[in-house]
């Protein structure tokens, strides 16, 4: 198994360029997650799916960051305007239960 | 909402000491709670999990406890190497899991 597979690993971007982020779940597991990691804030989740359906996405910060999930197999998370304070590492987890299997992460800098 | 608390930030030991780490959570509808292990430059990885109705699971060199009473659960790492030396994740799920703001740990050889 090749595991959650992320794209792309690092993107240096200018302040006001749209950012999309990529995921590819495992196969067969239901839910996928998306989290954001910062020194400052740790780990949150941003928005979770069930069978490609978005169930919460309460942690999305603004309506600047928006995640789609058109089948099965992937994912996006995309950010426009993108801002400096942005700048992250941004996970992709997948599971059929608990917290899922993680992604290598999307290092993402907005300068 | 969930509130996930972790303790200490940082954890220095010798190589061969034990390592624990300590988080509480506030929702007492909290029924999973999965740790991970995160190295440098990669995703967190799930080393070890614990569900309500269990108050221990170990694992090789790793155990998890939890008192649900007290809302309470630890990691146990007993002879530490250095490859153990990584930042380490609580998390606790009602619904959505939260976690903790991890533990730095240093493994000195």
């Amino acid at each position: 198994d090749a595991g959650v597979i992320q794209s792309p690993r690092h993107e240096v971007t200018e302040m006001g360029q749209e950012v999309t982020l990529r995921c590819k779940p495992i196969s067969g597991h239901d839910y996928l997650f998306w989290y954001r990691q910062t020194m400052m804030r740790g780990l949150e989740l941003l928005i979770y799916f069930n069978n490609n359906v978005p169930i919460d996405d309460s942690g999305m910060p603004e309506d600047r960051f928006s995640a789609k999930m058109p089948n099965a197999s992937f994912s996006t998370l995309k950010i426009q305007p993108s801002e400096p304070r942005d700048s992250a590492v941004y996970f992709c987890a997948s599971s059929q239960s608990g917290t899922g299997d993680f992604g290598e992460g999307s290092w993402l800098t907005v300068v | 909402g969930e509130n996930v608390e972790q303790h200490p930030s940082t954890l220095s030991v010798q190589e061969g000491d034990s390592a624990v780490i300590k988080c509480t959570y506030s929702d007492s509808a909290s029924n999973y709670f999965p740790w991970y292990k995160q190295e440098l430059g990669k995703g967190p990885q799930l080393i070890i999990d614990i569900r309500s109705n269990v108050g221990e699971k170990k694992d090789q060199r790793i155990a998890v406890t939890l008192n649900k009473t007290a809302k309470h659960f630890s990691l146990h790492i007993t002879e530490t190497q250095p490859e153990d030396s990584a930042v380490y994740f609580c998390a606790a799920r009602p619904v959505k899991t939260i976690f903790g703001a991890g533990t730095r740990l240093f493994v000195k050889a």
